[in-house]
């Protein structure tokens, strides 16, 4: 099994507020590196896929980067919402293509 | 609406059971993956097919099996039911062949064995 991990584990923020996650993997066998938003009682939605070292992707008011040398990647929200509300996940797809999720990271905005 | 159809919602069935799962991937996909969900866990892999062939295993037990039918369609066949395989089954679908895709996924599969 992948050794994803995810922290935090959960985060209360105000909204207005700007908050930062990571996502830890092994860096021997990186492929890529996905990030999803997950809304309680929906299915797993694609924000980035990511897959050189130094890469920074943008979605409004969600950013991204990624460092495959020492295995991490941090998603950015700016400016929460509590529409931003959500598990965010992370996935490091390796070589051998297991695609493995890490627990996640429960994201409240308090209005 | 992503694309990726699974059927049936819900299930219900008792212990030692068998029953299928179907998926039919997002037009054009070629790899399917079908992931579990059970009880305050995450998503976990079980296994990956693309183009009708497996090509990645994750934590899939024995007792369950997949395939990948010329159609693109998958199903997931899950044997001999005990009360820990209820679960939410979710399957996804990409147009690659490794991760350099994002993952469609579908509404899942309600399983529940009493």
């Amino acid at each position: 099994i992948l050794n994803v991990e995810q922290s935090p584990q959960s985060l209360h923020v105000q909204e207005g507020d700007s908050t930062n996650f990571t996502c830890s993997f092994p860096s021997s066998n990186f492929y890529a590196l996905h990030w999803y938003r997950w809304e309680t009682a929906k299915s797993p939605e694609a924000l980035f896929v990511m897959t050189l070292n130094g890469d920074e992707k943008k979605k409004g008011r969600i950013s991204a980067t990624l460092n495959t040398k020492e295995g991490y990647s941090y998603l950015y929200i700016k400016g929460s919402q509590p529409e931003d509300s959500a598990t965010y996940l992370c996935a490091p797809p390796n070589t051998g293509n297991q695609f493995y999720f890490g627990t996640g990271t429960s994201l409240t905005v308090i209005p | 609406d992503s694309g990726v159809t699974q059927t049936p919602k819900h299930l219900i069935t008792a212990t030692g059971q068998r029953v299928t799962l179907r998926c039919s991937p997002r037009s054009g996909d070629l790899s399917v993956y079908w992931y579990q969900q059970s009880l305050d866990q995450g998503l976990q892999f079980l296994i990956q097919y693309y183009n009708g062939e497996e090509r990645a295993k994750g934590n899939i037990l024995e007792r369950f099996s997949a395939q990948q039918f010329p159609d693109l369609h998958s199903e997931l066949n899950l044997s001999s039911l005990e009360l820990g395989d209820s679960a939410l089954y979710f399957c996804a679908s990409s147009g690659a062949p490794r991760g350099e895709s994002p993952l469609h996924f579908g509404n899942g599969t309600r399983l529940t064995v009493t």
